[in-house]
């Protein structure tokens, strides 16, 4: 496996279930982001992770709960979602956060998982 | 606060036609501009990166260019064809530091190439 990947693709669940989604990334980065992606509106930044630690959390709900085990490795925790929750969940890395002057800091983004709340 | 906006929503044009997209950012405070392409329900592939420094990068077909101070970027598509058929989105990326880790994108244009 190359670049970024996430399991599962696609995920339907009800809204008292309990479903986690994974992200691995192979590029030796240390930063990791969740996006997410409904119908007709910009990706909006979930949560992001630099070196194992949060850095930010964007006013996500409570019912979403990422953990990110090792540098590698990026799980979002899902229970009690809602059907507005429906949407493409998008994962990315980077080399860091701040490379400072000449760094790119590129994101590189995962196919996504497509969730479906009913 | 960071806004991005990207027009037109939606092109479609025959192949072999040179087009441009446009993306405009309401803070010119950048550290960097991303443009990326998404295949339906697919995940994002980056396209170019440009530096707040630089002007314009080249790949191919594909060349974007950064008007900083009027907080302006086009992604020019020469000889267009149906693989470029995708939707085009445009990122920013605030000044370097922990809270410019932050991506705001646009919402894209989806660009239909019809042969």
């Amino acid at each position: 496996e190359t670049g970024v990947t996430q399991t599962p693709r696609h995920l339907v669940m009800g809204m008292t279930n309990k479903k986690s989604l994974k992200c691995e990334q192979h590029l030796g980065h240390n930063a990791m982001y969740w996006y997410k992606q409904s119908a007709k509106k910009p990706l909006e930044l979930m949560f992001v992770y630099s070196l194992e630690e949060r850095v930010e959390n964007n006013s996500v709900p409570s019912r979403f709960s990422p953990e990110c085990p090792n540098s590698s490795h990026l799980f979002l925790h899902l229970h009690t979602l809602q059907p507005e929750d429906s949407a493409l969940y998008l994962c990315a890395s980077s080399q860091d956060l701040d490379g400072g002057i000449g760094s790119y800091n590129e994101q590189f983004f995962g196919p996504g998982t497509r969730l479906t709340v009913l | 606060k960071q806004e991005v906006t990207q027009i037109p929503a939606a092109l479609s044009v025959p192949e072999g036609e040179n087009l441009v997209l446009n993306c405009s950012f309401t803070d010119s405070a950048i550290y960097n501009l991303q443009w990326f392409r998404q295949d339906p329900g697919k995940g994002l592939t980056s396209l170019l990166l440009i530096q707040s420094s630089q002007r314009e990068q080249t790949s191919g077909r594909l060349n974007a260019s950064l008007d900083k101070s009027s907080g302006r970027s086009t992604l020019y598509i020469a000889a267009s064809q149906p693989g470029d058929s995708a939707t085009y989105l445009c990122a920013v990326r605030l000044t370097a530091g922990t809270s410019g880790s932050r991506l705001t994108f646009g919402e894209g244009t989806q660009l239909t190439v019809n042969p």
